[in-house]
């Protein structure tokens, strides 16, 4: 069965530094990834995707995250974080082309410091 | 366009009582689904429908209870309300499109307090 580990309850950085969320996935064939962000008091909506093109995926809100194969990671960056980008931040994994079957890590919390 | 719009926003409950919360979309969403959010434990799938008159269960369908008769409407029902279901419930849809490709669209949420 698959399954996603978000490494990290809670990520804190100063604004302007480099932001790394950490998500590792165990799946025995290649998965679909997904990164959703939940704002203060509202739903979660989708940052970025992996759909098995490019590795490299950009994302909403200068976010990007890489499909490591060999790490079995899919870590969401960002190269200098915005007091706006403090949410709550979740990965997800599916083995099936179907909404059903999405597995939604733990989350985690980012602060931003100003 | 309003998306996917869940009510009431805050429900507190007794013990034993009953209830619904309904969920509607305006995008003509084949696929909707009812999650729970707790602390540190992300979001578990309640119940599914993938078009109306077919609904399934997900990962923690105990003491809930959904139907379809419309595309728009997605209502789930606490029978008969425990403090274990004290959560945060969103309500979540899909195109065919977006269903094959894991995009979701959210409601912004309702949360139940079960005393």
């Amino acid at each position: 069965a698959q399954s996603v580990t978000q490494l990290g309850s809670h990520v804190s950085v100063s604004e302007g530094a480099l932001v790394l969320l950490r998500c590792n996935y165990s799946s025995s064939v290649p998965p679909y990834l997904f990164w959703y962000v939940q704002y203060p008091n509202q739903g979660l909506q989708l940052l970025l995707k992996y759909t098995s093109a490019a590795t490299l995926v950009k994302g909403i809100n200068g976010f990007e995250a890489e499909f490591k194969k060999s790490e079995t990671s899919f870590h969401l960056t960002k190269p200098s974080a915005h007091m706006s980008d403090a949410a709550e931040y979740f990965c997800a994994v599916s083995l099936y082309s179907s909404a059903s079957k999405i597995i939604f890590g733990s989350g985690t919390r980012l602060s931003i410091r100003p | 366009n309003a998306g996917v719009t869940q009510t009431p926003k805050f429900q507190v409950l007794k013990t034993g009582q009953s209830m619904t919360l309904q969920c509607a979309q305006d995008m003509n969403h084949e696929y909707m689904s009812w999650y729970r959010q707790d602390p540190g434990m992300g979001l578990r799938l309640i119940h599914y429908s993938v078009g109306a008159g077919i609904t399934d269960q997900g990962e923690v369908p105990n003491g809930y209870n959904v139907s379809r008769s419309t595309t728009e409407d997605f209502p789930l029902r606490l029978l008969s309300a425990a403090p274990s279901q004290t959560s945060v419930y969103f309500c979540a849809s899909s195109s065919p499109g977006g269903a094959n490709t894991g995009e979701l669209f959210f409601g912004e949420g309702s949360r139940l307090t079960v005393l």
